[in-house]
């Protein structure tokens, strides 16, 4: 299996502030069709997960700006540029490339 | 815009089978291209995935637990259905349905908590 490991663990922030997770993997990502099925779900406090980012960099619709993501290879970054408020909850990184499909054990972003 | 809901019991006794449905609205099952999926996440943990089921029918599992799980469709009801056999505590955990494609796990349901316990 692909473990994906998460830093830190625990975010805290402040409001405005940027915010950044980094997720690497123990293989690279990139699927023999080209593609890096390299995805960031946020999991606010009582609610599903909620796709953020997919393939790296393409933000899902609807997703704020301030959202980004970067990486290649087994490399990940999700960075927020000014946290608000409603950012509050667990980021988790995921990756569809290969099965089983894993996810990093979460990174908790929280106001300072 | 494609909803999922979870329904079954939740409270199960170790050692039968845990059985769930995902009720799919506002498009079919049938259609695109998506891997409708299980996850699963004990409380206070992270996620786990559990296994997928393709638009054609064809399933893949993890195979930490491949030899407890199956994942099966039924076009005419719009749905798709976890059995997970020989459970334990373990097993106990907040069960999503969702909706997988080349852009990621784009919809989710909103969960429901199987707990294991006699």
């Amino acid at each position: 299996d692909i473990v994906m490991t998460q830093t830190p663990l625990s975010s805290p922030v402040t409001l405005g502030q940027p915010a950044s997770i980094s997720c690497r993997s123990s293989q690279s990502l990139v699927h023999s069709d080209g593609n890096t099925y390299l995805s960031w779900l946020q999991q606010r406090p009582g609610q599903p997960p909620r796709l953020l980012i997919y393939k790296i960099s393409n933000r899902f619709s609807g997703v704020p700006d301030r959202f980004s993501g970067s990486g290649a290879g087994t490399d990940f970054t999700l960075k927020i540029s000014r946290v608000e408020a409603e950012d509050v909850g667990v980021y988790y990184c995921m990756q569809a490339t290969q099965l089983p499909w894993t996810f990093g054990q979460g990174t908790k972003v929280e106001i300072k | 815009q494609v909803q999922l809901q979870e329904s079954g019991p939740g409270l199960v006794k170790p050692s039968q089978t845990l059985s769930l449905t995902c009720t799919v609205s506002g498009g079919s099952i049938s259609s695109g291209s998506y891997y409708w999926s299980w996850i699963r996440q004990p409380a206070g943990k992270g996620l786990e995935w559990i296994g997928r089921i393709y638009t054609s029918g064809s399933t893949n599992y993890n195979p930490s637990l491949k030899s407890r799980v199956t994942i099966s469709v039924d076009t005419s009801k719009n749905q798709f259905s976890l059995k997970l056999s020989s459970v334990t505590a373990a097993d106990t955990a907040v069960y999503y349905c969702a909706r997988v494609s080349t852009a990621g796990a784009d919809v989710w349901g909103q969960g429901t908590t199987v707990t294991v316990s006699s």
